[in-house]
């Protein structure tokens, strides 16, 4: 089956800074990649995520790319502010999955004002 | 606006119990999902339902049960409660084929004792 891993598990960004959150994935076959957001006692919220056939999708100041080749996928947040500290988790689906996601582990971002 | 509201926010419960967790989507979604979260293991996928009566096993499905009897509503069933399953229970809906954005509820916090 998919196996997602995020890394790194932990990032602290100062406030207005930049920070990317990779994620890999082991089925080739795995074919759209969502990103949620899960705020502290709230529950996960898709923020952003891209299809196989797209490298890239911007929204804001939040943006995925996807390197179908490497198997890899990322998040990018730019001018970060402290609303941004969360938890973050990608996930992947392939075509022959019934609509499962198969989500990473979560990075914790922290953003220091 | 999509709604996914599960029974409880918080139970408690002794070894041994039999334990329900319901949850109810209004958006006429086909999938319906259990995950449970814990700290530093992401969101694991216990069962999913792509239709009324069907289920299908997710990644750690030892220990529970479920059932989906209405387009609606799905239901996740402890037989007998045990320590190791102290732990946040998050439900999850989803259209197929339009989007596979899945949408959580608020979460149940279950404290087995």
């Amino acid at each position: 089956g998919e196996n997602v891993e995020q890394h790194p598990s932990t990032l602290s960004v100062q406030e207005g800074d930049s920070a990317v959150i990779k994620c890999t994935y082991s089925d080739s076959a795995s074919n759209y990649f969502p990103w949620y957001k899960q705020e502290l006692g709230k529950r996960p919220q898709l923020i952003i995520d891209i299809r196989s056939n797209v490298g890239e999708k911007k929204d804001q100041r939040i943006a995925v790319t996807l390197n179908k080749t490497a198997k890899h996928f990322s998040l990018h947040i730019t001018e970060t502010q402290p609303e941004d500290s969360a938890v973050y988790f990608c996930a992947a689906r392939n075509t022959g999955a019934n609509s499962k996601l198969t989500f990473g582990k979560g990075i914790t971002l922290s953003v220091r004002p | 606006d999509v709604k996914v509201t599960q029974s409880s926010r918080y139970l408690v419960k002794r070894t041994g119990e039999k334990v329900f967790l319901e949850c109810v989507q209004d958006m006429d979604h086909e999938n319906m999902f259990w995950y449970r979260q814990d700290p530093g293991l992401g969101l694991r996928l216990i069962y999913f339902s792509y239709d009324v009566k069907m289920k299908e096993k997710g990644d750690i499905p030892e220990g529970y049960s479920v059932s989906r009897e209405k387009k609606e509503r799905f239901s996740l069933i402890l037989e007998s409660a045990s320590t190791n399953q102290t732990s946040m229970y998050l439900c999850a809906s989803s259209w197929t084929g339009i989007s596979y954005e899945q949408y959580f509820g608020p979460g149940t916090r279950l404290t087995v004792t």
